[in-house]
């Protein structure tokens, strides 16, 4: 079945540290790719997303994620954390064979940003 | 652009009680997405619409839930008789159906049953 695994549950980084959210799928094919931050209490904001082309994908606020196919990894890169950033990030795949696109999310990362 | 509204934002019922949300999607997204996150989990599929067409329901959707998208806009999803295991946050999204298609969330609902 077609899975995502966000293996961290929890990350602590201090600010202006750089950041890396591991996030690994399961499915047979080419997926899409997201990244989506909730702050507490709030919807998901898109971060940014993978459908093809280039591996490596520019988001807001400073956000990168790289696919790697041979890892079947999609891992947010961010070079200096500030503190908002404090979140929690999920990694969503779109399983496409349906028709339409029903989005599979990872559990999330809890990030801490300590001062 | 307005972005994805939901309302109400918060919803605190009793157990057996019926209760009605409602989904405001990005104006000319033809389709709309229901999902449900729990506690420490990322959001559940719980159905979808094309326009008014509602073309799946996942397993997690029993027979006590019910959506609903009459005109094609807006959409509203009801739970009869709630358990407390319904208790969660309802999130809705949009999309435009051209090409690589990207669901945008609104802030969700906030379901406790107490």
């Amino acid at each position: 079945a077609q899975s995502v695994t966000q293996p961290d549950i929890h990350i602590t980084v201090s600010e202006g540290a750089s950041l890396e959210l591991r996030c690994n799928y399961s499915y047979g094919a080419t997926p899409y790719l997201f990244w989506y931050v909730q702050s507490p209490g709030q919807g998901l904001q898109l971060l940014l997303k993978y459908f093809s082309g280039d591996t490596l994908v520019q988001g807001i606020k400073g956000f990168e994620a790289e696919f790697k196919r041979s890892q079947s990894s999609f891992n947010l890169r961010k070079p200096s954390v500030h503190w908002s950033d404090a979140a929690e990030y999920f990694c969503a795949v779109a399983l496409l064979n349906t028709g339409f696109q029903k989005l599979v999310f990872g559990t999330g990362t809890r990030l801490l940003v300590s001062p | 652009d307005t972005g994805v509204s939901q309302d109400p934002r918060h919803k605190i019922t009793k157990r057996g009680q019926n209760v009605t949300f409602r989904c405001d999607p990005i104006s000319e997204h033809n389709r709309l997405y229901w999902y449900r996150q729990t506690l420490g989990q990322g959001p559940e599929f719980l159905t979808y619409f094309q326009n008014e067409a509602q073309l799946e329901k996942s397993r997690l959707l029993s027979d006590r839930f019910s959506a609903e998208r009459p005109k094609g806009s807006f959409s509203t999803l009801e739970i009869q008789r709630t358990e407390q295991g319904d208790s969660a946050m309802y999130l809705c999204a949009s999309s435009l159906v051209q090409g690589a298609e990207t669901q945008y969330f609104g802030p969700g609902t906030r379901l406790l049953v107490l």
